[in-house]
């Protein structure tokens, strides 16, 4: 199965602040997408086919990458969003997640 | 608008069969296909398991001797079946539909347990 590597796990911005959190698959990918969540909630799904922005999601949030190398970019972070971000492919079976990126506000 | 809800027991003892169902409206399971995500308390996602819109099913390699997935088309239902439970099967459990390779639409989660 194709391993997920999200780095930093835990990761402290400031407002206003850019925040890149990477994703590193073992094997090349087609795609990768990404959820935010946040306590108690289900799963959002966030940025899909790479660097597709999920419906309502703000324009301050952008993806990239290819093969097997990702990422999730914040531009002009604000507080509401405090969260956790996994990465997720289905490329191959079975889909597999990243272990996830907790984002806190400074 | 696309809804899927979880329902189940909450707490199972160890050894035993967790039963779960999870109710969806907004489409048709004939058309779409349902999996199964969970998630341990303060941990990573974990897929369980799918469902295809033809009723092929799909599971993660080291839960299929212990997991079955079917569904009602009639009432709109998908259960889910795992047997033998232990403790690291303590987790939130989401039923999620698909479009293409990602999970596009989530129900909120039932919480199982597993504790004597």
């Amino acid at each position: 199965e194709i391993v997920l590597t999200q780095s930093p796990t835990t990761i402290t911005a400031s407002p206003g602040g850019k925040v890149t959190i990477t994703c590193r698959a073992s094997s090349s990918v087609s795609y990768m997408y990404w959820y935010q969540q946040k306590p108690g909630a289900s799963p959002k799904p966030w940025i899909y086919d790479t660097s597709k922005l999920a419906s309502g999601v703000p324009s301050r949030f952008s993806g990239s990458g290819s093969g097997a190398s990702y990422s999730l970019t914040i531009n002009t972070m604000e507080t509401v969003d405090a969260a956790t971000y996994f990465c997720q492919q289905w490329s191959s079976t079975p889909p597999t997640f990243g272990s996830g990126t907790k984002l806190e506000i400074k | 608008q696309v809804q899927l809800k979880e329902s189940g027991p909450g707490l199972v003892q160890p050894s035993q069969t967790l039963s779960l169902t999870c109710t969806v409206s907004g489409f048709s399971l004939t058309t779409n296909s349902v999996h199964w995500v969970r998630q341990p308390p303060g941990e990573g996602l974990e897929w369980v398991g799918t469902i295809w819109s033809g009723g092929n099913t799909d599971y993660n390699s080291v839960l299929t001797s212990r997991l079955t997935i079917s569904r009602d088309t009639s009432k709109s239902q998908v259960f889910l079946e795992m047997s033998s439970l232990q403790t690291e099967d303590t987790a939130i459990y989401f039923c999620t539909r698909s479009f293409r390779n990602w999970f596009a639409y989530w129900g909120q989660g039932t919480l199982v347990t597993v504790s004597s």
